[in-house]
């Protein structure tokens, strides 16, 4: 069982957006400012789409968001593009030099 | 750009041994650090270990002592060992860079917190069977 929990999936339609939730406790989501989210289609390596909760590196698309409230970190998808259909991890960092990944949620673009 | 090599196949209780080899940059680098992490076939990430150039390692405390990351800075390649295998422990195993520092909202040059990995190696199956 993960220590983060996200939904198994989640849909959109093209050009619409969506919300992917990450919930935890307020010893790692809620503690820090300290979310990360990966993008992940198959067979490949994960890529980083955020950090810091809100911070995006370079080549992610603006229309890729995040935000924390409370133990609860989200991430958004604007104006959804069918290249968006993945899976999705989001990382918190839980104290002591130690991090925990949500389950995954499969986004598909409908 | 990283790159795993290793067995692809180790027998329950054995140790599995992979190397991570580095082009492009430097492991000594006081960027970054460098870690593992890993994936069953199926399910979801899984941070293993991760080191500073400094020599300071961390590891995820559900693997209990059971894996050692381990540098060769002339190879510019780190290693990872998982002792005491089981079936559990099959997966495809990534190595990963991961910035130290990033520039905040305010343009300050600060620590990150995040297990925020920026670059991956392609990841190598690793499966434990007899």
């Amino acid at each position: 069982q993960s220590a983060l929990t996200q939904p198994p999936s989640a849909s959109g339609s093209l050009g619409r957006s969506v919300t992917i939730s990450c919930t935890g406790t307020s010893s790692d989501v809620g503690g820090y400012k300290s979310v990360s989210w990966y993008q992940q289609h198959p067979g490949k390596a994960p890529r980083l789409m955020i950090y810091e909760v809100s911070q995006r590196p370079a080549g992610v698309p603006d229309r890729i968001s995040g935000s924390k409230s409370g133990n609860t970190a989200s991430l958004t998808v604007s104006r959804l593009q069918a290249e968006d259909e993945a899976d999705y991890y989001c990382s918190s960092y839980a104290g002591k030099n130690n991090w925990v990944f949500g389950g995954g949620t499969k986004l598909t673009v409908v | 750009q990283l790159q795993e090599s290793g067995p692809g196949l180790v027998k329950p209780s054995e140790t599995l041994s992979l190397t991570c080899t580095v082009a492009g940059g430097s492991i000594s680098s006081s960027r970054y650090y460098w870690g593992w992490i890993r994936q069953p076939p199926g399910k979801g990430l899984e941070w293993i270990g991760i080191f500073y150039y400094n020599g300071a390692t961390y590891y995820n405390p559900s693997l209990k002592s059971r894996a050692a990351i381990s540098v060769d800075t002339s190879k510019n390649e780190f290693s990872l060992r998982l002792s005491s295998v089981t079936a559990a422990d099959t997966a495809v195993y990534y190595c990963a860079r991961r910035p130290k520092y990033y520039y905040d909202n305010s343009g300050h040059y600060t620590s990150s917190g995040s297990l925020n990995f920026d670059s991956w190696g392609q990841g190598t199956l690793v499966s434990v069977s007899s």
